[in-house]
């Protein structure tokens, strides 16, 4: 158990709708990350969150929001959802922004547009 | 530009076979750290082991072992005596030298010990 807590664990939903994905990090970790694995695209990195604050983005869609609140849970919200944003979404969380913290990663949410 | 190859797709082994993951990076600074990570069939993500740019001291634990030779830009995982619940993808990742945003992933490997 890595201690990072993905809520739900499965989301079907339609085009066009939104949904939003929560993210408990471990206890103590202030860095909080965004991670979208399809079967095409691999494990892209979407956002990262450092103790509230946005700290770097990586392949995020406009379509796609995050932020991360004053007791470090993260939320991700994806809206106008396409067919192609079927993937399983992962958070991970790290105790520092330091290049060598390992980030350990939730169970991931698997999310379905039909 | 950071880059992770994980050129093998799929490996198939019997149970108790050895066996060698390969992962070769690209990278431009002279810092940077390496990452092994597990993905069992349950679809978390498990990190296995941690490796910096500077020590290149090969590392063993249990069954696993990691070779890391910055001659060929490699940091290969070998798994012996493989086991059935060793099945799972493995991914090798490398780090951002100044921040671990954006950590890069390779495609992963997909290793299916069978009995």
């Amino acid at each position: 158990d890595s201690g990072v807590t993905q809520t739900p664990k499965h989301l079907i939903t339609a085009t066009g709708q939104r949904v939003t994905l929560r993210c408990s990090p471990r206890s103590g970790d202030l860095s909080v990350y965004w991670y979208q694995q399809s079967l095409d695209q691999g494990l892209q990195f979407l956002i990262q969150y450092y103790n509230g604050e946005e700290r770097a983005k990586g392949n995020i869609l406009e379509r796609f929001s995050a932020q991360q609140f004053p007791d470090l849970h993260s939320e991700l919200n994806l809206s106008s959802l396409e067919l192609g944003d079927s993937a399983l979404y992962f958070c991970a969380s790290s105790a520092s922004k330091a290049p060598s913290s390992p980030l350990h990663f939730g169970n991931g949410t698997r999310l379905t547009v039909t | 530009a950071q880059k992770v190859t994980q050129a093998q797709t799929e490996i198939s082994v019997v149970e108790k076979e050895d066996v060698t993951l390969d992962c070769v990076y690209e990278t431009r600074d002279t810092t940077y750290y390496l990452f092994w990570y597990k993905q069992p069939p349950s679809g978390e993500l498990v990190f296995l082991i941690r490796r910096n740019s500077f020590d290149e001291q090969n590392e063993i634990s249990g069954r696993y072992s990691w070779n890391f030779q910055k001659s060929t830009s490699s940091f290969n995982f070998t798994i012996t005596a493989s086991q059935v619940v060793d099945s799972a993808v493995y991914f090798c990742a490398l780090s951002h030298p100044y921040n671990n945003n954006d950590m890069r992933f390779g495609a992963g490997t997909r290793l299916t010990v069978k009995p």
